[in-house]
């Protein structure tokens, strides 16, 4: 059974800090790997997706990365703002189309 | 205006009482998919659908029900038999095609309490 596990759980940095958050999964054989925000008491919102064949993705200052064999993606983010601070979760696809998630990191950027 | 939506934003359940969540999109989706998120964890699949009229459980189905008579509309019924139902819960959807290219988008979330 495929498990997704996020490192660390909680991330506090000063505004301006480039950062990494960390993703691992046990089961090589995805589809694709998400990340994605979640604000307090809010829905998801989607933003990357890598799908198996790549190795990684880029949107403003996000950029993705995924190495299948070893079971790890990593979310770089570039020029941390307060407003980059939420709960970011990753996710892969297997079969079926079902999403295995990992418990998320909860990141705080400090005017 | 293109989008999933749920509905109530928050719920208060008495024990013993069945509930029904309501989820909505508007995307042309084939997939849709129920998941509940507990404190400080990730989400977790309670069942999804690929198609209309069918339907599949996920890993956490025991207590919940769900039906799919319209591609548009997924309801999720929380039964008494869900021994510990107050969490948050997030309804999703996916297009056409599956595989690589599968990205879900979720919607706003149900707040469900139980007295």
């Amino acid at each position: 059974k495929q498990e997704v596990t996020q490192i660390p759980a909680a991330l506090s940095v000063p505004e301006g800090e480039n950062l990494v958050l960390n993703c691992s999964f046990t089961d090589s054989a995805i589809y694709n790997l998400q990340w994605f925000r979640q604000d307090p008491g809010k829905g998801l919102t989607s933003l990357l997706l890598i799908q198996s064949s790549q190795r990684e993705q880029t949107s403003g200052r996000l950029n993705a990365s995924l190495d299948k064999s070893s079971g790890r993606s990593t979310l770089y983010i570039a020029a941390s703002q307060p407003g980059d601070s939420a709960t970011y979760l990753c996710a892969v696809s297997g079969s079926a189309r079902q999403l295995t998630f990992g418990s998320g990191t909860q990141l705080t950027v400090l005017p | 205006d293109g989008g999933i939506t749920q509905s109530p934003k928050y719920l208060f359940r008495k024990e013993g009482q069945n509930v029904t969540l309501s989820c909505e999109q508007n995307l042309n989706h084939d997939a849709m998919y129920w998941y509940r998120q507990d404190p400080g964890q990730g989400l977790r699949l309670i069942y999804y659908s690929q198609i209309v009229n069918d339907f599949q459980k996920g890993d956490i189905a025991e207590g919940y029900s769900v039906s799919r008579e319209k591609k548009e509309s997924f309801p999720l019924t929380v039964t008494s038999a869900q021994k510990n139902p107050t969490a948050f819960y997030l309804c999703a959807s996916s297009p056409p095609g599956g595989g690589a290219y599968n990205e879900q988008f979720f919607g706003p979330g149900t707040r469900l309490t139980v007295l």
